[in-house]
């Protein structure tokens, strides 16, 4: 079946750090991965995307997430975090439907809330 | 374009009442989805509808719970005789026929008491 990994529930960084965010799917073929954000009482904010190509991909707001098959991971990268950043990150795999056709629903880890401290 | 809309964005209701949710996608989105939230947790899938055809529920999606689509544009999502484990945000997401990504709209935060 399958499934995300989020292992990190809560991490607090400084800002002007680096942040990585972890990653980890179970999916039988190639994935379509995806990270959105979500502040409070809010909806979901998509971030980036992975269909194909290029492992290292590139999203808004400075956030880039790697691709590794190898690791069945796409963790979510920052080099430098701003205050604003402060929300709850999900990453979610693109699942296919029992009727066929391409990738439909999304099947979400449990989330990473991310705190920033001054 | 003024993205996914859903209304109403908070509810209250007591149990054992019944609640309809709104979603009103992106225009000319062929496909729509319900997912459930509860705290704590990522979104849940429950239903899909491609046009006004209902094309997959999941078991989450109990006997209580009824969506439709009716012209392949708006949906409405119902729960019935409401319980206090309803309680959860409820988010409604559109995508277009070629699957590229699913926009979420704001959602509808319902507590039951």
């Amino acid at each position: 079946a399958q499934s995300v990994t989020q292992p990190d529930i809560h991490i607090t960084v400084s800002e002007g750090a680096s942040l990585e965010l972890r990653c980890n799917y179970s999916y039988g073929a190639t994935p379509y991965l995806f990270w959105y954000v979500q502040s409070p009482g809010q909806g979901l904010q998509l971030l980036l995307k992975y269909f194909s190509g290029d492992t290292l991909v590139q999203g808004i707001k400075g956030f880039e997430a790697e691709f590794k098959r190898s690791q069945s991971s796409f963790n979510l990268r920052k080099p430098s975090v701003h205050w604003s950043d402060a929300a709850e990150y999900f990453c979610a795999v693109g699942a296919s439907m029992n009727y066929g056709g391409a990738t439909n629903k999304l099947i979400f880890g449990t989330g990473t809330l991310l705190a920033v401290q001054p | 374009d003024t993205g996914v809309s859903q209304d109403p964005r908070h509810k209250i209701t007591k149990r054992g009442q019944n609640v309809t949710f709104r979603c009103d996608p992106i225009s000319e989105h062929n496909r729509l989805y319900w997912y459930r939230q509860t705290l704590g947790q990522g979104p849940e899938f429950l239903t899909y509808f491609q046009n006004e055809a209902q094309l997959e529920k999941s078991r989450l999606l109990s006997d209580r719970f009824s969506a439709e689509r009716p012209k392949g544009s708006f949906s409405t999502l119902e729960i019935q005789r409401t319980e206090q484990g309803d309680s959860a945000m409820y988010l409604c997401a559109s995508s277009p026929l070629t699957y590229t990504e699913a926009f979420f709209g704001q959602g509808t935060r319902l507590t039951v008491v």
